[in-house]
């Protein structure tokens, strides 16, 4: 089955504890993205990558990072969160930059 | 400006009504219009899509483009309590190479 999988799904944190948000495709996509969604905002992109190794900064990349070393995997690093961090993230995938996104499950994150 | 915009709603029909949500975008050049539901808690799915050449049925939903206008509208025909979703509208421009979200119209459809 065609699927973006991410984890984890629900994450309570504490202000300043690095974390890391995995993402998974299985449908050979070069193109992978992440948003964060919060009310009234919509989705807002964060970081996007064309292809491995190559990743470029979305609307609002501060406070993130990325890394793109495969194909299938675009993992979402917080190395310091903050209480404004806290939002319902969304990975998502596609054939090329553009085209019809596929969205994983979502990670609703809280930072205290 | 937002480069896309949508109402925010909520929008409440009854049942069996025809919904209508739009959508306008900014960047004249845009090429491709993008229609996803998003019931809460949930990750947005991909109803429907169409480019900048024309207007698209499938099933019970229409989605037409106004180039002169710059919007783009979802129709839902015989509207049903399971449509009731939030509906996110993507535009990929000409300019910005990914898709840019809209903030969603919440729709509720009463039985």
């Amino acid at each position: 089955e065609a699927q973006v999988t991410q984890n984890p799904r629900y994450l309570i944190t504490v202000t300043g504890k690095k974390l890391t948000v995995t993402c998974s495709q299985n449908m050979n996509h070069e193109y992978m993205s992440w948003y964060r969604q919060d009310p009234g905002l919509g989705l807002r992109q964060i970081y996007y990558s064309m292809n491995v190794e190559v990743t470029d900064k979305g609307d609002v990349p501060e406070g993130y990072k990325v890394s793109r070393k495969e194909k299938r995997n675009f993992p979402l690093i917080l190395e310091s969160p903050s209480p404004n961090q806290t939002s319902l993230y969304f990975c998502a995938s596609s054939f090329s930059q553009g085209a019809r996104a596929f969205f994983g499950q979502g990670t609703r994150l809280t930072v205290v | 400006q937002k480069e896309v915009e949508q109402n925010s709603g909520p929008l409440s029909v009854p049942e069996g009504a025809i919904a209508s949500l739009n959508c306008t975008y900014s960047d004249r050049g845009s090429q491709s219009f993008f229609w996803y539901r998003q019931y809460s808690g949930k990750s947005p799915e991909l109803i429907m899509f169409i480019y900048s050449n024309g207007d698209k049925e499938d099933g019970r939903f229409t989605a037409q483009l106004n180039k002169a206008s710059q919007y783009v509208s979802l129709l839902i025909r015989d509207s049903q309590p399971s449509d009731s979703a939030t509906y996110l509208c993507a535009v990929k421009s000409g300019s910005a190479r990914q898709l840019t979200f809209g903030s969603g119209t919440q729709l509720t459809v009463l039985p």
